[in-house]
């Protein structure tokens, strides 16, 4: 079955320090990547994607995700994180083949970074 | 700016009431799809439109059930709401023809059912 997994349901990190959220996926083929962020009571917002191309992926915020084919990996980075940061990030999947536009969505993993 | 709203953001009903959550794009989408959020779960496809009239059932359908007669508009019901339907119903949507755009989501409704 495809899946996404984000191992992490939490992530703590200290205002100015790095970040990183953990996404990987069991997908057949070559699929689409994406992350959201959702603020309390609000919906889901769109990140960043990886269609092709450089692994090293830019997008809204300041974030930053890095595609790693052999390791299934597509994980949220940002160098110097903020207290606005915090938020529910959930990664997505989309298999190219036979979709729709139906996502796969990991279960979410909150930040919390504190001054 | 594109734009999905939903009707209500906050919704309480008792069980057995008929429910009806209102989605609305004006991005000329081809794709429409309900999600509901629960903690710890993720989002859940309940069920999905890729044109007018057309229905598709995601992975949890039971117990609900659409509408399409616009482009624009994509309504979820409840036909007899239960008390485990409680939960954040997010509406997104998508164009069809790219498969790598990404999904618009709407701000999302929290329904109570007592």
């Amino acid at each position: 079955a495809q899946s996404v997994a984000q191992p992490e349901d939490q992530v703590n990190v200290a205002e100015g320090n790095p970040l990183t959220v953990k996404c990987t996926y069991s997908v057949s083929g070559n699929p689409y990547l994406f992350w959201y962020v959702q603020y309390p009571n609000r919906g889901l917002q769109f990140l960043l994607k990886y269609i092709t191309g450089d692994n090293l992926v830019k997008g809204s915020y300041g974030f930053e995700a890095e595609f790693n084919k052999s390791q299934t990996s597509f994980h949220l980075k940002k160098p110097s994180a903020l207290v606005s940061d915090s938020a529910l990030y959930f990664c997505a999947v989309r298999p190219v083949e036979g979709s729709q536009g139906n996502l796969i969505f990991g279960k979410g993993t909150k930040l919390s970074v504190k001054p | 700016d594109v734009k999905v709203t939903q009707s209500s953001r906050y919704l309480v009903k008792r069980t057995g009431e008929k429910v009806f959550l209102e989605c609305v794009q004006d991005m000329d989408h081809e794709n429409m799809f309900w999600y509901r959020q629960d903690p710890g779960l993720g989002l859940r496809l309940i069920y999905f439109s890729y044109d007018v009239k057309m229905k598709e059932k995601g992975d949890i359908p039971e117990g609900y059930s659409v509408s399409r007669e616009k482009k624009e508009r994509f309504s979820l019901i409840l036909e007899s709401a239960s008390t485990n339907q409680t939960s954040m119903y997010l509406c997104a949507s998508t164009p069809r023809l790219a498969a790598y755009n990404e999904q618009f989501f709407g701000p999302g409704t929290r329904l109570t059912v007592l």
